[in-house]
């Protein structure tokens, strides 16, 4: 089946860092979503990519779809420590197929 | 953003006991609904989608018959813990969408433990 890979597990970085996670799929996707969860909270929506190679910003957060749309990547600039959380990535390939999310990136911010 | 809601947020149980969690979405018609097991620092487990009106579809490995799911209506989704053991303790996520295959929307969990 699908599978979609997400790295690293763990990040670590220095209030003011920058951050980028990647996002690897088995196979082309029709759509890829990006969702952070806050520790002890519940994932909530960042955003949707759809088109090959699109790139979409939210102010210090950069998201990128593959032109092959099977990897993607999200960058924080100069890391807050509002920042923490995890952050799953998730993807279907085309066709009505439910999402399928990565295991997701945890991000610590030291102050 | 679109409001899903989760009842009970916590839930303590005896093993064998039957134990069932509510999904709603508060201002929008959701016509999937899916659920999601969370084990603690790990990633979301698909369990089951379920589109209102028809049977859930199970992910491979969830026994249908221990985790009962019902959608009722285009706004509340069941999941019924059925002679609940202690393996079966772990978070459990519904999100909605409106459309299948779009974004969701992510209740806050049910802590469940079953003694």
């Amino acid at each position: 089946g699908q599978q979609v890979m997400q790295i690293p597990q763990y990040q670590h970085v220095q209030e003011g860092e920058d951050f980028t996670t990647y996002c690897n799929s088995s196979t082309t996707l029709s759509n890829i979503q990006w969702y952070k969860q806050r520790p002890g909270g519940h994932p909530v929506f960042l955003i949707q990519l759809v088109k090959s190679g699109e790139v979409k910003k939210q102010k210090r957060l950069t998201f990128q779809f593959g032109e092959a749309k099977k990897n993607s990547s999200l960058h924080i600039t100069a890391t807050q420590t509002t920042d923490v959380g995890t952050y799953f990535c998730a993807g279907a390939p085309s066709g009505n197929t439910p999402l399928v999310f990565g295991k997701g990136t945890r991000l610590s911010v030291i102050a | 953003g679109a409001v899903v809601s989760q009842h009970p947020s916590r839930v303590i149980c005896k093993s064998g006991t039957s134990v069932k969690i509510e999904c709603r979405s508060l201002d929008f018609q959701a016509t999937t609904m899916f659920w999601y097991r969370q084990f603690p620092k790990k990633s979301l487990m698909l369990m089951a989608t379920s589109n209102e009106g028809s049977k859930a579809t199970y992910e491979q490995g969830v026994e249908k018959d221990k985790f009962l799911i019902n959608h009722a209506s285009l706004t509340l989704s069941t999941l019924t813990v059925t002679s609940a053991h202690p393996e079966d303790s772990s978070f459990y996520i519904c999100s909605a969408s409106w459309l299948p295959y779009n974004e969701q929307f992510f209740g806050p969990g049910t802590r469940l433990t079953v003694l």
